[in-house]
């Protein structure tokens, strides 16, 4: 089944921005899903179609994709944002949703 | 409002079985695939399955195809899970979620419900 690599952690000093990386094969190709997650809460949607933001989601979060690698970037990152963060694709090969292996955000 | 809350989670002995339900409210039930997703204690985010809207297409994790079961009550609005023959490594907060993607090769979830705790132990 398909894999999607997450970097285990990221810190990053309050007003700096963090970028936070989903690594897998010509996952270019797919469509990327990122969810904020703080502790014990649920998943919250932060962006969808690779860079598309929900309503109420700041202008902030952003995200890219190309390649083997899609990107969740997170700017002027403020204490609020410290978090688990995943991103997901639907394998279409073996119709399943995929998960990344999730990153902890840390603000200094 | 949009709003899903789960039920039906508890302690559960190995090779036994449950049924988890999550009730949906704010939206036009039928209209969305529903989707269950699980996070075992202090691990990431895992998919188990997916139903369409009227049910004409259902997919799982391969982990849990032919031990777990999903369906839905667009009447009730209502979405269920039948974990059968539950091991120890299926402990997890079980989340339903509302799928967004409306496309084969598109999906996305959002929102998702509180969860509900699973625990498999003897």
């Amino acid at each position: 089944s398909y894999v999607l690599n997450q970097p285990p952690s990221v810190s990053v000093a309050p007003g700096k921005t963090a970028r936070i990386t989903c690594g897998g094969n010509n996952i270019g190709s797919k469509s990327v899903h990122w969810y904020q997650q703080k502790p014990g809460q649920a998943p919250v949607l932060v962006i969808y179609y690779d860079s598309d933001r929900p309503s109420g989601i700041p202008e902030r979060f952003s995200g890219s994709n190309s390649g083997n690698t899609a990107t969740l970037t997170i700017s002027r990152v403020e204490a609020g944002d410290e978090a688990d963060y995943y991103c997901q694709v639907w394998d279409r090969s073996f119709d399943e949703g995929v998960f990344g292996t999730g990153t902890k955000v840390t603000v200094l | 409002e949009v709003q899903l809350v789960e039920s039906g989670g508890g302690l559960v002995e190995p090779g036994g079985s449950l049924r988890l339900s999550c009730a949906a409210s704010g939206f036009t039930f039928s209209a969305y695939s529903m989707n269950w997703v699980r996070q075992a204690p202090g691990k990431g985010l895992e998919w188990v399955s997916c139903i369409s809207g009227f049910s004409d297409f259902i997919y799982y994790a391969d982990s849990m195809k032919g031990r777990f079961t999903i369906s839905r009550d667009n009447a009730k609005n209502s979405l269920y899970l039948q974990m059968n023959s539950l091991r120890a490594e299926d402990t997890a907060v079980y989340y339903c979620a509302r799928d967004l993607g409306q496309q084969p090769n598109l999906h996305w979830f959002d929102p998702w419900g509180q969860g509900t705790l699973v625990t498999v132990s003897s």
